[in-house]
Order: structure tokens, then C-alpha cells, then sequence
């Protein structure tokens, strides 16, 4: 089993939809949570990062983190053709870890 | 731009070839990190430096071999590669090691073919 699960899409949605994109895990060590977005040719990009449980909001794009259920979601509300990449949730524990362990990105394509 | 640069983009190279990519960043962080990105896979860590020291290895083949001269630089050496190393090899830094809160910033990626 995978320690982050992630599916690789693509998901594609009409202009202005509202995203939902998700990971579990299964490591409950896991304290901090990142979505990273990766256009196509570029490295990824931090967008978001939640520490814990809990919801996060920033602009258009909310995280919400469900440690019980090992869930991480990233919403993006309005969704524009500029949305349109990769999505990389990424965790990492407390302490004592070095890297971040990642999943294999969710492929976005927002139709205009 | 994320500050952190890498060269070349692209490079294609024969099994028996010696090549090296280069990450430099201009963030002053004092940690540097190697992933190898596959299609449809997770980002595979493959090398960690702080302050220059290689802190995790993760289990890389030898035909890998990273040198970091300087807090702002990290080499990745390539020779005699198999063409399932065909990837983009990603470079990040973030300021310190300490934690799991420590931001990742990553550079455009070398899109390395084998053949």
C-alpha cells in the first residue's frame, strides 16, 4: 500500500466548477500537509500548506485536513483555464523527517 | 520565478555517457534535496544535503552521485544510466531541516531521456 494516495486524473470541468481534489494516507504521524500545483514543463509550486486538522482558506482555494479519516482535500472554487495542472498533495511528520512524501498529482483541465 | 534554477532543461544522453546536472538557488537556504519525478509516480526523494553534509540517502544506484560545493549549489553526476532513469530530476531547497514545517521550493526540472 501506498503511504499517500492520490488519483491521477485527468479531471476535467467547465469554467467556473467547483474542484474537489483529494489524498489519504496512512501514516497518522503525519503533522503537516502541502498541495503543491505543477504546470506543465515547470517544477511544482507550493499553494497551500495546513498544519494538523482543520480548514485553511486562501482566495479561491480552501484545504481542509481530517486526521481522523487520513483526508486532505483542496477545494478551488471559480475554477479558471489558468487552474488547468497538476495537483501534488505532499505531508510530512513533525519531526525528524527530512522530505516530504508525496502523491502522484491529481492532471486539472479547466474548459473555457 | 521560485529562485531555484536548473541546467540544463532538457538532455538526452547514451547509456555510456557521463553528463551532470546543475541546481543553483539564490534564497539563501541552507538545505538542498534531489527528487526524481516518473510518470503517474510520486516524487522519489533521492538525495538530502544541509550545509553542504549529505544528511539521507535513499537507497540510490551508484550511477547517481550528487556534489554540493556550496550551500548554493548542488551537482547530480550521471554515468553509464539505464534508460528507466529516463525522468525529470527536480531540484529543491528550503531554509533549514528542522521540523516538517520547513517549505520545499522547487526548480523547473531536467527532463533527462536515456536512450
Amino acid at each position: 500500500q501506498k503511504e499517500v494516495e492520490q488519483d491521477p486524473g485527468p479531471l476535467s470541468v467547465p469554467e467556473g466548477a467547483i474542484v474537489s481534489l483529494n489524498c489519504t494516507y496512512s501514516n497518522s504521524a503525519f503533522q503537516y500537509f502541502m498541495w503543491y500545483r505543477q504546470y506543465s514543463r515547470k517544477g511544482p509550486e507550493l499553494l497551500m500548506y495546513t498544519y494538523s486538522s482543520g480548514n485553511k482558506e486562501d482566495g479561491r482555494f480552501t484545504a481542509q485536513v481530517d486526521k481522523s479519516s487520513k483526508y486532505i482535500s483542496l477545494f478551488i472554487r471559480d475554477s479558471q483555464p489558468s487552474d488547468s495542472a497538476t495537483y501534488l498533495c505532499a505531508m510530512s511528520v513533525d519531526t525528524g523527517r527530512r522530505a516530504l512524501t508525496f502523491g502522484s498529482g491529481t492532471r486539472l483541465q479547466v474548459q473555457p | 520565478e521560485t529562485g531555484v534554477t536548473q541546467t540544463p532543461r532538457h538532455l538526452v544522453m547514451g547509456m555510456t555517457n557521463k553528463k551532470s546536472l546543475k541546481c543553483e538557488q539564490h534564497l539563501g537556504h541552507n538545505a538542498m534535496y534531489w527528487y526524481k519525478q516518473s510518470a503517474k509516480k510520486p516524487l522519489e526523494l533521492m538525495f538530502v544535503y544541509s550545509l553542504e553534509e549529505r544528511v539521507e540517502n535513499n537507497s540510490v544506484p551508484s550511477r547517481f552521485s550528487p556534489e554540493c560545493p556550496n550551500s548554493s549549489h548542488l551537482f547530480l553526476h550521471l554515468h553509464t544510466l539505464q534508460p528507466e532513469d529516463s525522468a525529470l530530476y527536480l531540484c529543491a531547497s528550503s531554509q533549514d531541516l528542522a521540523g516538517g514545517s520547513d517549505t520545499q521550493y522547487f526548480g523547473p526540472g531536467t527532463r533527462l531521456t536515456v536512450l
